[in-house]
């Protein structure tokens, strides 16, 4: 079974930066796209970024584009998300998701989640 | 982008009881829709893909209907465990989009 395991979260300033990481196992890496989803103290979910399995297609939604590059190490099983210019807003629980089976292409849907990382930005 | 909108917000329902939760696309979607389920303190979980096929493992009380801009997540009688957040998402166009979800709470 799949398993996804998020680090790098923590407390940053606004206009600071940080590098989250998703670990993950149970799987072949590669064949899968992946996501990152977050969700804000009390909030609803906001798909962030995703990657093919590849990693030769990117794609993010308009509030992080520009500040956040995802990007993925098959040969380490590992997700990425860098994220610059940190603002207020960014603040929330940032989940890796993986994309669920397919007979050819992505979904671009999420059947595992990991456990989530919580960033924080605040001076 | 997409606007999903779920409705209602919040579903008074009791045990045993048929839950029926809509979501309506701002544009089509064609069948490329999807329903979770999230718990407090917990990820969301995969209940529904492609508008009306269960996730793997995902009882047969939950069912997807719809297609174009409008869909209907059913659960057909309710168990203590389905007391919970539901949101629908979208892959037609990029970016995703989940909708502002509905909560389905005991009565």
């Amino acid at each position: 079974e799949a398993h996804l395991v998020e680090s790098g979260g923590g407390l940053v300033q606004p206009g600071g930066s940080l590098r989250l990481s998703c670990a993950a196992s149970g799987f072949t890496f590669s064949n899968y796209a992946m996501s990152w989803v977050r969700q804000a103290p009390g909030k609803g979910l906001e798909w962030v970024s995703a990657v093919s399995g590849g990693g030769g297609s990117t794609y993010y939604a308009d509030s992080v584009k520009g500040r956040f590059t995802i990007s993925r190490d098959n040969s380490k099983n590992t997700l990425y998300l860098q994220m610059n210019s940190l603002r207020a807003e960014d603040t929330a629980v940032y989940y890796c998701a993986k994309d669920p089976p397919s007979s050819g292409g992505y979904y671009y849907y999420f059947d595992y989640w990991g456990q989530g990382t919580l960033v924080t930005v605040s001076s | 982008e997409i606007v999903l909108t779920q409705s209602p917000a919040t579903l008074s329902l009791s045990p045993g009881e048929r839950a029926t939760l809509s979501c309506r696309a701002s544009q089509s979607v064609s069948n490329y829709l999807a329903w979770y389920q999230q718990k407090p303190g917990q990820a969301p979980r995969l209940l529904i893909y492609d508008a009306s096929n269960r996730a793997t493992g995902i009882p047969a009380r939950f069912s997807g209907s719809g297609s174009g801009t409008d869909f209907t997540l059913t659960i057909s009688s309710l168990e203590p465990e389905d007391f919970a957040l539901y949101y629908c998402q979208q892959r037609n166009n990029w970016p995703l989009t989940f909708g502002g979800g509905t909560k389905v709470e005991i009565k």
